[in-house]
């Protein structure tokens, strides 16, 4: 039973960081993909960026780039969404969402699995 | 970066008809497509993944079409349950998402 477990909702001030963990259960954690999701408030889905836990090499979406930082941590089965210089539009959903086996023949299957998701809302 | 755009913004059917969503690619992502249905408060859920395949549990009703830049997410005959905001989503250059659209009941 695959099962993603984020972290709970945060109240931050514009400039501060976030920093949002999702933790996996089912499956050896190393293999499975890690991506980073966010929906602002009405609006549809933005991928933020994603990481393969064998490989240990975040890729983020260029909107992004040097202002997040995703990483993860294999003895708790655990993956981290850092986002910097936070503002008014910062504010939104953040999910996580796991592929299938990176090293399934047919490749992995897309955002199998999704966390919960966890309101990130930035405010003065 | 590969646009996705996906017609009708809202669609507005009967349960018991026949839904057809159609997704369009700025250029070609061969069949490395997916559609996702999200409802109210919940996350997204993998309905169809390689433009054609059902993900694990998803009812037949659901069907997915299409190669290089036009894909369609077709859904036989709905359910109540199946009035939701779906998106497609592509992974051939990077990962984008479409704007969605939104299945109402008529």
């Amino acid at each position: 039973q695959v099962q993603l477990v984020q972290s709970g909702a945060e109240v931050k001030k514009p400039g501060s960081s976030v920093k949002v963990s999702c933790k996996a259960s089912g499956g050896t954690f190393r293999n499975y993909p890690i991506n980073w999701v966010r929906q602002a408030p009405g609006q549809g889905l933005e991928w933020m960026g994603g990481i393969i836990p064998v490989f240990d090499s975040p890729n983020y979406a260029q909107k992004y780039d040097g202002r997040l930082t995703i990483t993860t941590d294999e003895s708790t089965s655990t993956a981290y969404m850092e986002l910097n210089s936070l503002t008014s539009e910062d504010t939104a959903v953040y999910y996580c969402a796991r592929d299938g086996n990176y090293f399934d023949a047919s490749g992995p299957l897309p955002f199998e699995h999704w966390g919960q998701g966890t309101l990130v809302a930035v405010s003065s | 970066e590969i646009v996705l755009t996906q017609s009708p913004a809202t669609l507005s059917l009967s349960p018991g008809e026949r839904a057809t969503l159609s997704c369009r690619a700025s250029q070609s992502v061969t069949t490395s497509l997916a559609w996702f249905q999200q409802k109210p408060g919940q996350a997204p859920r993998l309905l169809i993944y390689g433009a054609s395949n059902r993900a694990t549990g998803i009812p037949a009703r659901f069907s997915g079409s299409g190669s290089g830049t036009d894909f369609t997410l077709t859904i036989s005959s709905l359910e109540p349950e199946d009035f939701a905001v779906y998106y497609c989503q592509q992974r051939s250059n990077w990962i984008t998402f479409g704007q969605g659209t939104r299945l109402e009941i008529k």
